[in-house]
């Protein structure tokens, strides 16, 4: 079957760096995405990597690497509304795209 | 630019009715896909449409359809709704190109009683 595994909870300070993992197991692969879900809000899209390697955007980053089936999404300088759930994606060979279960961030003052 | 839009907000429905969610995607978006989202289950796919015509489909019973229509706008229908329907109910539309990602709408919370 298809699986992405994702840590269901994480705790941070602000101001730190947090490292939120995901491997996958899917039918194919043609790129990891991640998503920000906070409560009671609609999911929204952070990064995609299509390719082995780090892609930047501001505060975040996500990596990749095919070989290890294998992602994660790094935010640094935590803010207190970085707190959420946060999505790691894949979009598999039938162009579906599948979601872990999510990783809930909690960030303590 | 408008973003996707989910109507109704909020649902309450009995068991063993049907109900009817609708969907309008972002402009020029043509892909509308719908997700389940249930405490602890993450995003479950349901389907998804592309000019009007489903691309794909997740592992839900057939009491679960859905349809697009030629502006893009889509409905997903559930019928003999049980209990364990209630979720909150996501669409999300995408433009050309997978770079750009998902566009989700606030999503429609349903509860069957």
């Amino acid at each position: 079957g298809q699986s992405l595994e994702q840590p269901s909870e994480v705790t941070a300070v602000e101001g730190a760096i947090v490292q939120i993992n995901c491997t996958y197991q899917t039918s194919g692969f043609y790129g990891l995405s991640w998503y920000q879900q906070h409560d009671g809000g609609a999911p929204t899209f952070l990064s995609y990597n299509a390719l082995d390697g780090l892609e930047e955007t501001g505060r975040f980053s996500s990596f990749l690497s095919r070989s290890d089936s294998y992602g994660y999404l790094l935010l640094q300088e935590l803010q207190m509304k970085d707190s959420a759930s946060y999505f790691c994606a894949v979009r598999d060979r039938d162009d579906k795209i599948i979601f872990g279960k999510g990783t809930r961030l909690h960030i303590l003052p | 630019k408008a973003g996707v839009t989910q109507t109704p907000r909020y649902l309450i429905k009995t068991r063993g009715q049907q109900v009817t969610l609708s969907c309008s995607p972002i402009s020029g978006h043509r892909s509308v896909s719908w997700y389940q989202q249930t405490p602890g289950q993450g995003l479950q796919f349901l389907f998804e449409y592309f000019s009007e015509t489903q691309r794909n489909k997740g592992n839900f019973p057939g009491r679960f359809s859905g349809r697009q229509f030629s502006n893009s706008r889509s409905e997903m229908n559930v019928s003999t709704l049980e209990l364990g329907d209630s979720a909150l109910y996501l669409c999300a539309s995408s433009g050309a190109g997978t770079d750009y990602g998902y566009t989700f709408g606030s999503g429609t919370r349903l509860t069957v009683v």
